[in-house]
């Protein structure tokens, strides 16, 4: 299994931008998307969206649809997520996963099977 | 989209004992569902994917069951390790979650 590494906790002003990494300690994303889930201070898991890093591919939660940005390094197993015009309501723990992908007549499909995760990393937004 | 309902929002229950916590789904989705661990400060982990199969290192008291919009699952002789927070996710939409605490 991949094991996954996340950059460290950030303070924001509103307004501002945010980029968090995730990268594999162990393994490689070739086989995975990376999927981005958050959650808020004693809520619930909400999914962001993903990326395929073999493909460049991202698919989006309509709610953060032009908010959220996924880029991937597949050379590096990195991969990473810009969040743009944050707000307060931003402030949450944000985790990368590893998401199954199977080959379905000749296309990579994301299963929402999300098997590794990361340690999570704290965005808090303050003005 | 999928609205998915868990139940219930809280159990109390002691080692030893068997919890069962359902999931709802707004629309049938056949077999896919997963279910996640959360313990306070840490990650998600997967449990049980496609309704049934236990993820790799998961042990045999967990199992799940069900398909189309309602599904199980069961936790056989709780252990002390096992009280945390539960969600279910049917695609992209995660339930609230069942917190499952000792009584």
């Amino acid at each position: 299994q991949v094991q996954l590494m996340q950059s460290g906790p950030e303070v924001k002003k509103t307004g501002s931008s945010v980029h968090v990494s995730c990268s594999a300690s162990a393994g490689t994303f070739n086989n995975y998307a990376i999927t981005w889930v958050r959650q808020a201070p004693g809520q619930g898991l909400e999914w962001m969206g993903r990326i395929i890093p073999i493909l460049s591919e991202s698919n989006y939660a309509q709610r953060f649809q032009g908010t959220v940005i996924f880029t991937a390094d597949k050379s590096t197993s990195k991969a990473y997520m810009e969040v743009s015009s944050l707000r307060s309501e931003d402030t949450a723990v944000y985790y990368c996963a590893t998401e199954r992908l199977s080959m379905e007549q000749q296309r990579l499909i994301p299963k929402f099977v999300f098997d590794s995760w990361g340690p999570g990393t704290l965005i808090t937004v303050s003005s | 989209e999928t609205v998915v309902t868990q139940s219930p929002d809280t159990l109390s229950l002691s080692p030893g004992e068997t919890a069962t916590l359902s999931c709802r789904a707004s629309h049938s989705v056949g077999l896919n569902l997963a279910w996640y661990q959360q313990k306070p400060g840490q990650a998600p982990r997967l449990l049980i994917y496609a309704a049934s199969t236990r993820a790799t290192g998961v042990p045999a008291r967990f199992s799940g069951s069900g398909s189309g919009t309602e599904f199980t699952l069961t936790i056989s002789s709780l252990q002390s390790e096992d009280f945390a927070v539960y969600y279910c996710q049917q695609y992209e939409t995660f339930g609230q979650g069942t917190k499952l605490e000792m009584k």
